[in-house]
């Protein structure tokens, strides 16, 4: 079935630095592309979404390429804020679901 | 206003017992969801619900019964409550199919001691 790999965490950076979560993904049709945040204790919020191949998906300096040839979705940030640290999640639509990654925690040091 | 609100926010019960969580969503999306996230933060799908029918339910053990008495409303009963359950439920909505983004509720955290 459909479904999402995703860089296991935790990923531990300074602030500024450069950020980048690696997400592919197995899919028989073309899904929509997620990427997901969730803070302590709160539930998932959309960050980004792509629909179709060479779609950018960009929020708040996030950014993230469907990329069909390598089956990817890499999420990425020039310059991570101690705000950002969070859980993040790739996932794919496949009818009336989402499938999720396995969720990458980012811990982001002053 | 609070998107999607489920109650309770924390339960803790005893293996056993008999327990149900309440979802609502004012946001006039067709379809809602039951999501269970364990302690490694994975999240699972439970169920899908589309104009209150049941679209999808996964592998999840009939001791779990979603209800869906009209579409702004989704709750979950769960019966004979083992310690395996014990996760944190998440309810979510979209307007029609998971290509539309997910709105999702705060979560329950169920504990069975």
């Amino acid at each position: 079935g459909d479904s999402v790999t995703q860089m296991e965490g935790p990923v531990t950076l300074s602030e500024e630095a450069f950020l980048t979560i690696n997400c592919t993904y197995t899919a028989t049709g073309y899904p929509s592309l997620f990427w997901y945040v969730q803070y302590p204790g709160e539930g998932l919020q959309l960050l980004l979404k792509a629909t179709k191949a060479d779609d950018k998906g960009s929020n708040k300096g996030f950014e993230a390429t469907y990329r069909k040839e390598t089956t990817s979705f890499h999420l990425e940030k020039g310059s991570v804020q101690v705000s950002d640290s969070a859980v993040y999640f790739c996932a794919l639509s496949s009818g009336y679901a989402l499938n999720f990654g396995k969720g990458t925690s980012l811990l982001v040091t002053p | 206003d609070t998107a999607v609100s489920q109650t309770p926010k924390y339960l803790v019960t005893q293996m056993g017992n008999d327990k149900s969580i309440k979802c609502e969503q004012n946001l006039g999306h067709d379809t809602m969801y039951w999501y269970k996230q364990d302690s490694k933060k994975f999240l699972k799908i439970m169920f899908s619900y589309n104009n209150k029918e049941l679209i999808i339910n996964e592998t999840v053990p009939n001791r779990f019964s979603p209800k869906s008495p009209d579409k702004a409303h989704l709750n979950l009963h769960i019966n004979s409550l083992e310690l395996g359950d014990s996760a944190v439920y998440f309810c979510a909505s979209s307007r029609d199919r998971a290509e539309s983004p997910l709105h999702f509720g705060n979560g329950t955290r169920l504990t069975v001691t």
